[in-house]
C-alpha cells in the first residue's frame, strides 16, 4: 500500500495565475499518476510522471500548461498554469507501488478558479 | 472509441438489501477491471480486482463478477449499510495502452442506502 499526501488540499485563484500541486508518498514509487476530476464527473488522466524521465502527457493535456516535476521516486508536483475558470476541478495525484496493479489515490486538491 | 458505463443515476436502497452495481464497457481488451469507492471530497479507494480470466471475487461483504463475452461486471454489496453510501468507479487497464497500464475510469455510479 501507500499513503499519499497532497498539499494544498484546496485553493481559490484567480484567473491567468499558475499554481503547483506537490504530491508526497510514504514509499519510493516508479509511477505516479496526475488526474482531474472535474465537478460531477469521474476522473481523467492528466499525465504520466516516472522518475528520471519526461512526463508522458494524455491528448487534451499539454507540458505547457501542466508543467510536472518528478525530482526523485516519492515527490512529484503538477502546476495549473496561466489558470481559468474551465480549471476548477479536483486535481489527484495517484501510485501504483511495487509495479502492482492496484492504484492508490491522494486526497486530492480542490480548485476554484475566479 | 473506447468507452466505460456506469448507471448515472444514483442507486437508492434500504439498509440490508443488496446494492448491484453495473459497469459495461466497448472496444476493450482489459487484462483487469477494478472498483474503487470515493467519498465526497476524498480521493477513490481501491475495494477489488478482478482478472480477464476470473468470473467472480470476493471479500467480505462485496462480490465482483466479470464476464468478458458480455463486456460487463457488477458489483454487489450485500446486507448493505449507510456506511456503504458513496459513488464506486469502475477502472479498466488494458493491455497495450500507450501510457503502459494506465487505468481509465467509468463515470461512477452513486449509491445511497437509507436505513
Amino acid at each position: 500500500s501507500a499513503v499519499i499526501s497532497q498539499k494544498p488540499s484546496r485553493d481559490i485563484c484567480q484567473r491567468g495565475t499558475s499554481l503547483t500541486i506537490q504530491c508526497q508518498v510514504d514509499s519510493q514509487v516508479t509511477m505516479m499518476f496526475w488526474y482531474r476530476q472535474q465537478p460531477g464527473q469521474s476522473l481523467t488522466l492528466i499525465a504520466t510522471a516516472n522518475q528520471g524521465s519526461e512526463a508522458t502527457y494524455e491528448s487534451g493535456f499539454v507540458i505547457d500548461k501542466f508543467p510536472i516535476s518528478r525530482p526523485n521516486l516519492t515527490f512529484s508536483t503538477l502546476t495549473v498554469s496561466n489558470m481559468s475558470p474551465e480549471d476548477s476541478s479536483i486535481y489527484l495525484c495517484s501510485v501504483k507501488p511495487g509495479g502492482g496493479e492496484t492504484q492508490y489515490f491522494g486526497p486530492g486538491t480542490r480548485l476554484l478558479v475566479l | 472509441s473506447q468507452k466505460i458505463e456506469q448507471n448515472s443515476e444514483a442507486l437508492n436502497i434500504q439498509e440490508g438489501k443488496t446494492a448491484t452495481l453495473t459497469c459495461n464497457y466497448t472496444n476493450y481488451s482489459p487484462a483487469y477491471l477494478q472498483w474503487y469507492r470515493q467519498d465526497p471530497g476524498r480521493g477513490p479507494v481501491f475495494l477489488l480486482l478482478i482478472r480477464e480470466n476470473e468470473k467472480e471475487k470476493r471479500k467480505e461483504r462485496l462480490k465482483v463478477t466479470f464476464d468478458t463475452t458480455l463486456k460487463q461486471s457488477l458489483f454487489h454489496i450485500t446486507a448493505s449499510q449507510p456506511a456503504d453510501s458513496a459513488t464506486y468507479l469502475c477502472a479498466l487497464d488494458a493491455i497495450g495502452n500507450n501510457a503502459g497500464n494506465m487505468l481509465t475510469f467509468g463515470g461512477g455510479t452513486r449509491l445511497m442506502v437509507k436505513p
